[in-house]
């Protein structure tokens, strides 16, 4: 079946980077795009950007842009998200979510905590 | 860009009984191919989000026939005919007509 697997839990200092990956399976990676979205605890979603493995293309959300850099190995069928000058307000579980032809997020990935504190 | 609203933010519901939940765009996600850009997910406790309903009333892939989307343009409904016990979680409303948002979600839970 389609899954997507993240990395583990990360902790950060303030002003350092942090870089998530999601490995893809069960379907060939370079056909669907991948998008990152964040959770900050207790809040709602927001999303970051999308990848499109096939090509590297990338779009980011406006508040994103300049801090954040999505990439992708189609060689290990593996998506990153690396985001750059952590700050305290970077503290989320991020997402990665395979783009369906509906335009759909489908499925996600189990999610990554990254935590940045001093 | 545009803004999702939901109603309610929270609802208390109990096993058996129907529930429904609101979600109005600030623009019309209706495309120019007759597809609403508008999908519902639920995100169960400690759990990513799940895809429930895509295209405004299309139900996902092993998603129970318990649940159902209507509505378009700006105003779209998500209706559970008989909440059970694994319905308890947050839904979200999610537009993909331009840059992807989400609404606030609303939060489900029992009496």
């Amino acid at each position: 079946q389609v899954q997507l697997v993240q990395s583990g839990a990360e902790v950060k200092k303030p002003g350092a980077s942090v870089k998530v990956s999601c490995k893809a399976s069960g379907y060939r990676f370079t056909d669907s795009y991948i998008h990152w979205v964040r959770q900050a605890p207790g809040q709602g979603l927001e999303w970051m950007g999308w990848i499109n493995p096939k090509s590297g293309a990338t779009n980011y959300a406006q508040r994103f842009q300049g801090w954040v850099a999505m990439t992708s190995d189609t060689s290990i069928s593996t998506a990153y998200m690396e985001l750059r000058r952590l700050t305290s307000h970077d503290t989320a579980v991020y997402y990665c979510a395979r783009d369906t032809d509906t335009s759909s997020f489908d499925p996600w990935g189990q999610g990554t905590l990254v935590t940045v504190s001093s | 860009d545009i803004v999702l609203t939901q109603s309610p933010l929270s609802l208390p519901v109990t096993p058996g009984e129907p529930a429904s939940i609101s979600c109005r765009s600030s623009q019309s996600l209706l495309h120019s191919t007759g597809y609403n850009y508008l999908d519902w997910y639920l995100q169960k406790p400690g759990q990513s989000p799940q895809l429930l309903i895509y295209s405004g009333s299309n139900r996902a892939s092993g998603v129970p026939d318990r649940f159902s989307g209507s509505g378009s343009g700006t105003d779209f409904t998500l209706k559970i005919s008989r909440v059970e016990a694994e319905d308890v979680g947050v839904y979200f409303c999610m537009q993909a007509l331009h840059t992807p948002s989400f609404g606030p979600g609303t939060k489900v839970d029992f009496k």
